[in-house]
This record gives C-alpha cells, structure tokens and sequence, in this order.
C-alpha cells in the first residue's frame, strides 16, 4: 500500500504546454506540500495545504497554481512550461503539522524540452 | 529566516567504517526538529532519524544516530558499520515555525567503498 503516490512519475513535454502531476495521500493527513529539487539536488518548498486552504505559497511564478479537491489530495497544475521548470516534484504530507515529519512521494521528474 | 548549511558536497567510506556527516543551522526559535533524510538513486526520500531540539538526549536509529550541540546549531550524523546500501544523497532539514515545512540543506553524497 503506497502511502504518498504520486502520477506520473516521468513527464517529458514541450515549452509551451500545460501539465499536471498528482498527488494522493492514504495516511490520513491534514497537511500536503509540494516540493521542487532542481538540477544540483536543492530541496525548497512550494505550497503546502492545509485541510484544502493554502497556508504555503512561496516566491513561485504564478504559472504554477495548486488545487486541492480534498484533503488526500494535492494537485500541480503548471501552465506555459519553460525550459527551467525541468526538476523533480515531491509530494509530501504530515499528519500533524508541528511534527515536520513528512511523508514523501515518489518524486514526478519533469522534463521539459 | 532558518538556513541550513551542510559544508561537505561529497564523502567516501570504507565498507564497515564509520563515517559523519556535518550539518549546521541557524534559527532563532527555540522549539524545532531536526531531520537526516536520505535519497538513494530512486529518489525516494528516506526519513534516516529525528531529533526534537528540547530533548537533550541525541536520536539513534540502529547503525545511525546523531551528535545535536543545540548551542552550537549542529546536528551531525554519524553511520556505523557502513554498508553499500548506504550510498545516497543525504539531506539535513529543520523543521520550525508555524507552516510546518521543511527547510533542506544542499546534501551531502555519500559513497560506500567495498
């Protein structure tokens, strides 16, 4: 039983397009994040929700926007893709959010060309 | 704002050693957690060990434990009788504040010696 899973794990798309990855949680968790690890490994956050309300949006260019129908899930829609929206997306979420104790996806790797 | 500093990009151990890791940081809130998180090729990240800054006593997970100086911001780990299936990506993170996320140093790679 996969705890925090993630669709798809591979997407490889043109400049220009609009993609979504999703994100879907079992553990029962109040609290869902997303992540972005660039080319050299760094970890930042993105969002993060909280029963459905955003509590987290970082400097993010607004052409990445979350949208959470429920609370196990977590979706990443990215319109007008560049060439440096190319990373790997972690899903992530905690049960309590004062733990910091995250749950990770399995990472989406976006590649854009 | 907290910043997490891990000064080594890559470290080598023979199979069996022991080898530590280095991570400082910096916050001015009292009440935090600290976390090891590994990545192996997968990508998947692994929780290693954490560490509640009130408790004074350092965190140990079998072969894995952590050396926390509260006053000096560090939070080293160490890994015991290293294994080839050590090898990964190893992150240090904090976790303060109310938002409750994480904030990731830049990793250190590890790389295990038969």
């Amino acid at each position: 039983d996969t705890a925090v899973s993630q669709t798809p794990k591979y997407l490889v798309t043109q400049m220009g397009n609009d993609k979504s990855i999703k994100c879907e949680q079992n553990l029962g968790h109040d609290t869902m994040y997303w992540y972005k690890q660039d080319s050299k490994k760094f970890l930042k956050i993105m969002f993060s929700y909280n029963n459905k309300e955003l509590i987290i949006n970082e400097t993010v260019p607004n052409r990445f926007s979350p949208k959470s129908p429920d609370k196990a899930h977590l979706n990443l829609h990215i319109n007008s893709l560049e060439l440096g929206d190319s990373a790997v997306y972690f899903c992530a979420s905690t049960r309590i959010r004062s733990s910091y104790e995250q749950y990770f996806g399995p990472g989406t790797r976006l590649t854009v060309t | 704002a907290q910043t997490v500093t891990q000064s080594q990009p890559e470290m080598s151990v023979q199979e069996a050693e022991t080898v530590t890791l280095s991570c400082t940081y910096d916050t001015s809130e009292s009440d935090y957690y600290l976390f090891w998180y590994k990545q192996p090729p997968s990508r998947q990240m692994i929780l290693v060990i954490r560490q509640e800054a009130y408790k004074q006593q350092n965190a140990t997970e079998n072969r894995f434990s952590v050396n926390f100086q509260k006053a000096a911001k560090s939070f080293s780990l160490k890994i015991s009788d290293s294994q080839l299936g050590d090898a990964a990506m190893y992150f240090c993170a904090y976790g303060g504040g109310s938002q409750g996320n994480l904030i990731f140093g830049k990793g250190t790679k590890l790389s295990v010696k038969p």
